[in-house]
């Protein structure tokens, strides 16, 4: 089945730094792929909407400068949080979509931690 | 994008069957539903999806009536392993974006 990876699965950082998350597609091709972030015993909370090639959609109230989102190529997107502070400390999830598919599913990665000192 | 409800916990017992339901009055005519299960600190893992009348897997069935405003994802005689966040989603590759609902916190007791 379609695999989706994350790295780091955890990170922790200082206050002031930056941080990139990796999101890949092992074993098809993305057009599009999804950044969420979860706090404890929330839901997702969709960040934003990230598409091969183009910019991408950030959702209202999500800091486009702060969390910078590359999708350079049909397999992998980046999720940069810059300046991190401790408030940004949450469980980072994206999500692809398979461009071949035709129905509505997509493929999870398994998460990274981030936590903020 | 179809809003989803679903009851925020529910409670069980192993080796019961665990029906979960969840209403979507603005399904179109497009969208699929589907349902994905989490354990802490994981992402949502696929259980089943599908479009109308009833799916069977090897781990659910999904059962969606004629005017498909609701549909209920069972588990049969669940164990201690299936404790997690169940969330139904509803959409179609269409949609441009994918909006979680709060999901149903299942608790398995022994």
């Amino acid at each position: 089945g379609a695999v989706v990876s994350q790295h780091p699965s955890w990170v922790i950082c200082k206050s002031g730094t930056s941080v990139k998350i990796e999101c890949r597609s092992l074993d098809f091709q993305a057009t599009t792929m999804f950044w969420y972030r979860q706090f404890p015993k929330q839901s997702l909370m969709l960040m934003a909407t990230s598409n091969e090639g183009s910019k991408a959609t950030y959702e209202q109230g999500v800091e486009k400068d702060k969390f910078l989102i590359n999708h350079a190529s049909l397999t992998l997107s980046t999720l940069t949080v810059t300046s991190a502070h401790p408030e940004d400390s949450s469980f980072y999830i994206c999500s692809a979509r398979d461009a071949a598919g035709v129905s509505y599913e997509q493929y999870f990665g398994p998460g990274t931690r981030l936590t903020v000192t | 994008l179809a809003k989803t409800t679903q009851p925020i916990s529910m409670d069980s017992y192993e080796g019961q069957e665990v029906n979960i339901t969840c209403s979507h009055n603005n399904i179109a005519t497009n969208d699929y539903i589907t349902w994905y299960q989490q354990f802490p600190s994981q992402g949502p893992r696929f259980i089943i999806q599908g479009y109308k009348t009833k799916v069977t897997n090897e781990v659910a069935s999904l059962f969606i009536p004629a005017d498909r405003k609701s549909s209920t994802l069972s588990l049969p005689r669940v164990s201690l392993s299936d404790t997690a966040v169940y969330y139904c989603l509803v959409g179609s590759n269409r949609d441009d974006k994918i909006i979680f609902g709060k999901g149903t916190r299942l608790h398995i007791l022994p």
